[in-house]
């Protein structure tokens, strides 16, 4: 079975400082891994993914994530965030080969000015 | 970039009565989903959709629930005699042609249900 730990529910930042938030994982087999977030009011838009090749996984709006298959990690970093990056996000696992997606409980960014 | 629609985006139903949630997946999808979300909780995958019958489900999708893929454009779930427990965001999902089909899922805003 697949699971998703994201530790912080909430991160406040300044605006314009770095960020990382932490997100780890457990699957029995390969994986494939995804950051969603979740505007005010909205649904949940992918962020980026990594399904295998490159570690290292860029995004939109400035954001990347690496791959950390001995922690079993897969942090998002930005290093400079905006008063729009505003949001809540939710690390998720698939199995390879599965349809279904398992989600973290989410993060809360609070950008500060 | 394409959408998923959702309707109604918010609906209030009274205990033990049924409710249909619509969504318009993205034209040319093949996997449909529904996923809640029970405030302050995490995303919860509910049930995936695939030539027209269920491909996975989970707990939470017990005989309460169904979807159903009544014309070529709509996908619904329903809950037959909902309790209040099932007050949540419903989110509905599609992803593509991709050769698997959870590499990208396209989530609509969601429809918030209220249990009274």
């Amino acid at each position: 079975a697949q699971s998703v730990t994201q530790l912080d529910s909430q991160v406040p930042v300044f605006e314009e400082a770095p960020v990382e938030l932490r997100c780890n994982y457990s699957s029995s087999v390969s994986v494939y891994l995804f950051w969603y977030v979740q505007y005010p009011n909205q649904g949940l838009q992918l962020l980026l993914k990594y399904l295998s090749g490159s570690t290292l996984v860029k995004g939109i709006n400035g954001f990347e994530a690496e791959f950390n298959k001995s922690q079993t990690s897969f942090h998002l970093r930005k290093p400079s965030v905006h008063i729009s990056d505003t949001a809540e996000y939710f690390c998720a696992v698939s199995d390879r080969g599965y349809q279904k997606v398992t989600f973290g409980t989410g993060t809360k960014l609070q950008v500060i000015p | 970039e394409p959408e998923v629609t959702q309707t109604p985006s918010h609906q209030v139903t009274q205990m033990g009565q049924e409710v249909i949630l619509r969504c318009v997946p993205i034209s040319n999808h093949l996997y449909f989903y529904w996923y809640r979300q029970i405030l302050g909780q995490k995303v919860e995958f509910l049930v995936s959709f695939y030539n027209n019958e269920i491909s996975e489900k989970s707990e939470i999708f017990d005989d309460q629930f169904s979807v159903e893929r009544p014309d070529g454009s709509n996908f619904t779930l329903k809950i037959r005699s909902t309790k209040l427990e099932d007050s949540a965001m419903y989110f509905c999902a599609s992803s593509g042609r991709d050769r698997e089909a959870n590499e990208k899922l396209f989530f609509g805003s969601g429809t918030q249900l209220s249990v009274l």
